[in-house]
Formats: C-alpha cells, structure tokens, sequence
C-alpha cells in the first residue's frame, strides 16, 4: 500500500523557516518524480515544487523561487522542502503528492497534509 | 503562465443527478496533461481523471472526462452523497503545473 506521511509543520514567525518531510512506503521511490503542493485557508490547491526522481531537476512556482528548496534522499524514501523567508501568505496546509507515471503529469497518491502557519 | 477557469464556481444539485463541470484553459495544452481532482474538507485530494478521460485506479464509471485544446469537461452521470466536494482541474506545461481555481459541489 502506497503511504506518504508529511511532518515537520507548525507555527513561525514571518520571515523565519521550516523544513517539511514527507516519508514515502510502498513503491519504488527512487523511480518517480515528487512535488509538493499546498491548500491556504480559503483558496484553492496550488503547487509549490516539484523534484525528478533524480533529484537533478527540481522546478518551483514563481510564488516561492527563492525562498523555498526542494530534495530528496532516496536512500531514506524522503522528499524534503526547505521553506525560508517565510510570509503571511504562505499559511497552509502542506501536502506531499507522487506522480503517477515516469511520463504522466497528474499526482495518483497524497499525503495527509502538514499545517504551516505563518504568524506574529 | 497558462490560467486555468473552472465553472460554475458553485454547482447545487440533488444526489441522483447529472453534474458538468467545465475547464477552460488560457491556451491549448497536452491533453495527455490534464488531470482532475477531488477533495473533501480535511482531506487530500484525490485523482479522479488523468490524460483528460482516463479514470484513475478505483474511480468509478459514472465519472468521465473529455475534451481538447482548451476546453475540458467532467461529468458525474449520477450524483451518490459523497461526491459532494470541491473539484479542480490541474495541467502541466513548461515546467509549471497549474490547478484551477475549484467547482464546489453541494447538495441542492
């Protein structure tokens, strides 16, 4: 059975950093690519990050170049975002999402989340 | 950066019926690219229709997908009680991956 559990959520202040995990099992992890993507209070899902199965090639959404990171340890079946210079905007719920092929570009399994929560 | 329109916005109808959800993209993208979603409050979303008609492992039949271009429809042929929810419709170009920005689905 495919799981993939994120941690490492939780509450910091603006401009501070965070760095999410996301535990996969039940595949080989080496063979696909990951990405992250996130659900703010009220709004609707937006992908953060994405990284190869690789780890060669990650690629990032214009909102968080910059500031945030992504990798990868296969050895540990862990994809890993690295978020700095963190904002108010940033608040959400973070998720953890494999893609479903080597050449498909759709997500098939998701993690449960991690809540980030950016506040004074 | 392609922008992806979702309508309705807002869908109410009664379990048993039929519900068309449309997805408009700013430009003509790989149908082989276009995937749609589900989610629950609380949880995660959950793939519903990949290559923009090809039901995703467990999904049943009475969702389907179609489309081309820049128009893209999912439809739900008989509404059960949990398929009430939040759908988007999700694209990959250029290195980018875009969600639309949701219909919700609720009970009439």
């Amino acid at each position: 059975e495919v799981q993939l559990v994120e941690s490492g959520g939780g509450l910091v202040q603006p401009g501070g950093s965070l760095r999410l995990s996301c535990e996969a099992s039940g595949f080989i992890f080496s063979n696909y690519a990951m990405s992250w993507v996130r659900l703010a209070p009220g709004k609707g899902l937006e992908w953060v990050s994405g990284i190869s199965a690789g780890g060669t090639t990650p690629i990032f959404a214009d909102s968080v170049k910059g500031r945030f990171t992504i990798s990868r340890d296969n050895s540990k079946s862990t994809v890993y975002l690295q978020m700095n210079s963190l904002r108010d905007e940033d608040t959400a719920t973070y998720y953890c999402a494999k893609r479903i092929t080597a050449t498909g570009r759709s997500f098939d399994y998701w993690g449960q989340g991690t809540l980030v929560t950016v506040s004074s | 950066e392609i922008v992806l329109t979702q309508s309705p916005g807002t869908l109410s109808l009664s379990p048993g019926e039929r519900a068309t959800l449309s997805c408009r993209t700013s430009q003509s993208v790989d149908s082989s690219y276009l995937a749609w979603y589900l989610q629950k409050p609380g949880q995660a979303p959950r793939l519903l229709i990949y290559g923009a008609s090809t039901r995703a492992t467990g999904i049943p039949d009475r969702f389907s997908g179609s489309g081309s271009g820049t128009d893209f429809t999912l439809t739900i042929s008989r509404l059960e009680p949990e398929d009430f929810a939040v759908y988007y419709c999700q694209q990959y170009g250029r290195s980018f991956y875009t969600f639309g920005p949701g219909t919700k689905l609720e009970i009439k």
